[in-house]
């Protein structure tokens, strides 16, 4: 079984203060995950990838994310929102043949 | 990165007629392509995993008289909603993951908003 859990539909922050989505994944092999970002009447963006390789993933727009097999979660981190932050963020989870995405978190930025 | 092109980009057509979305990956081989529909302020719902040359995989509760997959090459993917109904009305996006390696990404198309009258 697969499954990824966005623990936040919507998340609001002020510009400049950090910001944190949370996701939490279950899978029977071991997964890649990765976070997209869509912005209104846009296709998806791959923001970072988790391969197996180094636990702290860096992606695109400062954003970055740490797999934590302990806790089986992905967060998705970034130190500064900016304006042009705000969008709607889905947590996936890819396993053997089976994509599975998150319901999403919209994310605010408050001027 | 890799290119999936989705084509239309939007379409509006009559209650009763059909309508066929291609997705293509421009400049990889794709052996998996993966359907899904996003209604307005949801997440994104997996209808189906389309394999090059075999028949589609269907999630449950999918019908898959009404849309219709074909992956009849590496590197093209049609998905076709017969009979279109104003509930089908929705935003369909196509992905397509690399040959070979399960950890790559999917690379998605940029959707196809559909709106039956």
């Amino acid at each position: 079984a697969q499954s990824v859990t966005q623990l936040d539909s919507h998340v609001s922050v002020s510009e400049g203060t950090p910001v944190l989505l949370r996701c939490n994944y279950s899978s029977s092999y071991s997964p890649s995950l990765f976070w997209y970002v869509q912005h209104p009447n846009k296709g998806l963006q791959l923001l970072l990838k988790y391969t197996s390789a180094a636990t702290l993933v860096k992606g695109i727009n400062g954003f970055e994310a740490e797999f934590k097999k302990s806790e089986t979660s992905f967060h998705l981190t970034k130190p500064s929102a900016h304006m042009s932050d705000a969008a709607e963020y889905f947590c996936v989870v890819r396993g053997y043949q089976k994509v599975t995405f998150g319901t999403g978190t919209k994310l605010q930025v408050i001027p | 990165g890799a290119v999936v092109s989705q084509h239309p980009s939007w379409v509006i057509c009559k209650s009763g007629t059909s309508v066929k979305i291609e997705c293509r990956s421009l400049d990889f081989q794709a052996t998996t392509m993966f359907w899904y529909r996003q209604f307005p302020k949801q997440s994104l719902m997996l209808m189906a995993t389309s394999n090059e040359g075999s028949k589609a995989t269907y999630e449950q509760g999918v019908e898959k008289d009404k849309f219709l997959i074909n992956h009849a090459s590496l590197t093209l993917s049609t998905l076709t909603v017969t009979s279109a109904h104003p509930e089908d009305s929705s935003f369909y996006i196509c992905s397509a993951s690399l040959v070979g390696a399960m950890n790559t990404e999917a690379f998605f198309g940029q959707g196809t908003r559909l709106t039956v009258v």
